[in-house]
C-alpha cells in the first residue's frame, strides 16, 4: 500500500514550457487535490476533483489545469510555465465526507527559471 | 470561511507537554476542528479533528471549549522528533469538497 505517490519529485523547466505532474492513489479515495506551498506560507488549493472525469477550481487555480481520467490519477499540467509557479506541488486524497483527514503525497519540488 | 490564527512559533524541550492554541473567532455551526504536522521536504499529516470539547489519539488530544472559538492541541512528552510546523484548519468538511484551509502554522521546535 504505497498511499499517494507523486511524479516526478523534481524539476527545473525554462519559463514557457510545458509540463504535467502525476498524482497516484491506491485507496480507493474519491477525493484528490492539488495545493502549492511557497516559503513560509500555508499550502493553497489548486484545483480538486470529487470523483472521476471532474474537476473544480480551488483558491489560486490560474495557470493550472487538471484532469482526473482515471479515479486513482489527478494530473496537474502547467501549459506556459512561468517563475511565479516555482514552489513545491503536495497532492492529496480523501475520502468524502472526510475533507479533513485528508492524506498527502511528498511532493514536487518545480523550479522555473 | 473561519479564519484561524496561531503563534507563529514555539519552543520546548523533550518531555515537556506542549499545547498550541489556534483562535478561530467566527467558525461556522458545521465547521469542524483539525490540525496536521508537516516535517521539511513532507506532506502534511493529519494528526486529529473534533467538533466540541475533548477529542484523544494515540499522538495527540485536541480541546474545545464550549464558544469553539479556539482549540488547544496538546502534545504529552514531546521529542526531538516533534519538530515541525503545526496547522490548524477549520471547516466544513460534510460537503465542502476543496474547503481545505491552510494558514502559516506553527513551528514548534524541540530542543533537548
Amino acid at each position: 500500500n504505497a498511499g499517494v505517490t507523486q511524479t516526478p519529485k523534481f524539476r527545473v523547466l525554462k519559463t514557457g514550457q510545458s509540463m504535467t505532474l502525476l498524482c497516484a492513489q491506491d485507496m480507493n479515495h474519491e477525493y484528490m487535490y492539488w495545493y502549492r506551498q511557497d516559503p513560509g506560507m500555508g499550502l493553497r488549493l489548486i484545483h480538486y476533483s470529487v470523483g472521476e472525469g471532474t474537476t473544480a477550481k480551488g483558491e489560486v487555480p490560474d495557470g493550472y489545469n487538471v484532469s482526473r481520467l482515471k479515479k486513482q490519477n489527478f494530473l496537474l499540467g502547467l501549459e506556459s510555465a512561468a517563475p511565479s509557479q516555482t514552489s513545491v506541488y503536495f497532492c492529496a486524497s480523501s475520502y468524502p465526507g472526510m475533507e479533513g483527514e485528508q492524506y498527502f503525497g511528498p511532493g514536487t519540488r518545480l523550479t522555473v527559471t | 470561511l473561519a479564519k484561524t490564527t496561531q503563534p507563529i512559533s514555539m519552543d520546548s524541550y523533550e518531555g515537556q507537554e506542549v499545547n498550541i492554541t489556534c483562535s478561530h473567532n467566527n467558525i461556522a455551526t458545521n465547521d469542524y476542528i483539525t490540525w496536521y504536522q508537516q516535517f521539511p521536504s513532507q506532506g502534511p499529516r493529519f494528526i486529529i479533528q473534533g467538533y466540541k470539547t475533548k477529542v484523544t489519539n494515540e499522538v495527540a488530544s485536541l480541546f474545545i471549549p464550549a464558544d469553539r472559538k479556539s482549540s488547544t492541541l496538546s502534545l504529552p512528552r514531546v521529542s526531538l522528533s516533534d519538530t515541525a510546523v503545526y496547522y490548524c484548519l477549520v471547516g466544513d468538511y460534510g460537503g465542502s469538497q476543496g474547503n481545505l484551509i491552510f494558514g502559516k502554522g506553527t513551528k514548534l521546535s524541540v530542543k533537548p
